[in-house]
């Protein structure tokens, strides 16, 4: 599976456009890019995914960049409830049809007043 | 459409004991994937189940072992219990195993003690 490399810790004022980055690298042609978080003791929450182009949904924006080696999960308008570890995970396809989802470490997103 | 449902929220047991934690996925997904949360190694993959046959596993000794139900309903179990097993076990369903099917609904977890 292709690594993800995420900042540990990142910073955001509250009302501010929060700009998550995560460097893949070695992604392969059909690795999908997804983001989940984890506000504290609750399970995981899916936001967003995309292949090659941008996603945007109710919650968040996607952005990919042409060659596919890093992407950026923003925002828009962070509040305090966005407060949680946000993951970057590289899901690839093998052979025989299994998409494997693995979690790395991520970045935990203080979102300040 | 109700959520992943996982029961026993809390439970505590003494080392050497067996525990058994169970899942109920959303309505109509097949699959149901088990990980272990701890604050020193993070998110660790179980093993997942798909149609009663388990998909892949993760690297955990065999004390940990799972089980899927023809109604997709899954049961994990932990034998002969230690200190380190003290965790956050979550469960999470998705509807197919194939690409773009990596959005994972997670349950609210069991969070196991062991003393």
């Amino acid at each position: 599976d292709a690594k993800t490399t995420q900042p540990t810790s990142m910073d955001c004022a509250e009302g501010r456009a929060a700009n998550l980055p995560c460097n893949h690298s070695t992604i392969s042609g059909n690795e999908y890019v997804y983001w989940y978080r984890q506000i504290h003791s609750q399970g995981p929450q899916y936001i967003i995914h995309g292949l090659k182009n941008n996603e945007t949904n109710e919650m968040a924006s996607l952005i990919i960049t042409e060659d596919r080696k890093s992407s950026t999960l923003i925002l828009p308008h962070a509040t305090l409830r966005d407060t949680a570890v946000y993951y970057c995970i590289v899901s690839i396809t093998d052979s025989g049809g299994y998409q494997k989802v693995t979690f790395g470490t991520g970045t935990k997103l203080q979102v300040i007043p | 459409k109700a959520g992943v449902t996982q029961t026993p929220r809390y439970l505590i047991k003494t080392r050497g004991q067996q525990v058994t934690l169970s899942c109920s996925p959303i309505s109509g997904h097949r699959s149901v994937s088990w990980y272990q949360q701890t604050p020193g190694q993070g998110l660790q993959f179980l093993f997942e189940y798909f149609s009663e046959t388990q998909r892949n596993k993760g690297n955990f000794p065999g004390r940990f072992s799972g089980r899927q139900f023809s109604n997709s309903r899954s049961e994990m179990n932990v034998s002969t219990l230690e200190l380190g097993d003290s965790a956050l076990y979550l469960c999470a369903s998705r509807w197919g195993l194939g690409a773009n099917t990596g959005e994972l609904f997670f349950g609210e977890g069991s969070r196991l003690t062991v003393l």
